[in-house]
């Protein structure tokens, strides 16, 4: 069955560090990847979008790489502060565009 | 520019009832999704409105169903509520004519079932 998994619940980094979340899905063909972020009792946010013929995206401090021999997603923010603690998400569309996979979510602490 | 509305904010249900929860897409975004999470979860797929046709469905059983209106608003009706219905129901808009490209979250409704 297909699965998405986001390799660790929670991660915890000083503030100016980066920091790393990886993204590994199986039985999977995405068209693209999508990174949100959720703070809690809120609806996500939609951060970037990669598409299966993008190997990297950034925008501002965010980077993320898209492997799909690997079948993996990396996401990045650089210089890390307090205000990017939040829960990120990551999901997966299916060829046509019209479903999506979440995962669980990694939970990111930035200390200062 | 108006955002993606939900209403209610919240909602108490009894189990068996059946519950009706609705959603104003962002002006102008022609697809509406909605999505079921569980505390701890991210958010599961139900599914999603184009043209006011259901146009994708994840693995949610038929007592799940919905409506597009030709506004573009939502709603997302759940009959014979039962006790894992409990969650953060999520709507979501998107500008992108069926695809679930850059998407738009409502802050949720949060249903619980007693």
């Amino acid at each position: 069955s297909q699965k998405i998994e986001q390799n660790s619940e929670a991660l915890n980094i000083q503030e100016g560090k980066t920091a790393t979340l990886t993204c590994n899905y199986t039985n999977y063909s995405p068209a693209y990847l999508q990174w949100y972020r959720q703070d809690p009792g809120r609806g996500p946010v939609f951060l970037l979008l990669i598409r299966e013929n993008e190997k990297e995206k950034r925008k501002e401090r965010l980077k993320v790489t898209f492997d799909t021999t690997l079948k993996q997603s990396l996401f990045h923010i650089t210089a890390s502060q307090p205000a990017d603690s939040a829960t990120y998400l990551c999901a997966l569309a299916n060829q046509a565009g019209t479903a999506l996979i979440f995962g669980k979510g990694t939970t990111l602490s930035v200390s200062s | 520019e108006t955002g993606v509305t939900q209403s209610p904010t919240h909602l108490i249900k009894t189990r068996g009832q059946q519950v009706t929860l609705r959603c104003s897409s962002q002006s102008g975004h022609n697809t509406v999704s909605w999505y079921q999470q569980a505390l701890g979860q991210g958010p599961q797929f139900i599914f999603q409105y184009y043209r006011e046709e259901e146009n994708g469905r994840g693995n949610f059983p038929p007592r799940f169903s919905g409506l597009q209106f030709p506004n573009y608003s939502s709603e997302l009706n759940v009959n014979a509520l039962e006790l894992d219905d409990s969650a953060l129901y999520l709507c979501a808009s998107s500008p992108t004519g069926g695809r679930l490209d850059t998407q738009y979250f409502g802050p949720g409704t949060r249903l619980t079932v007693l």
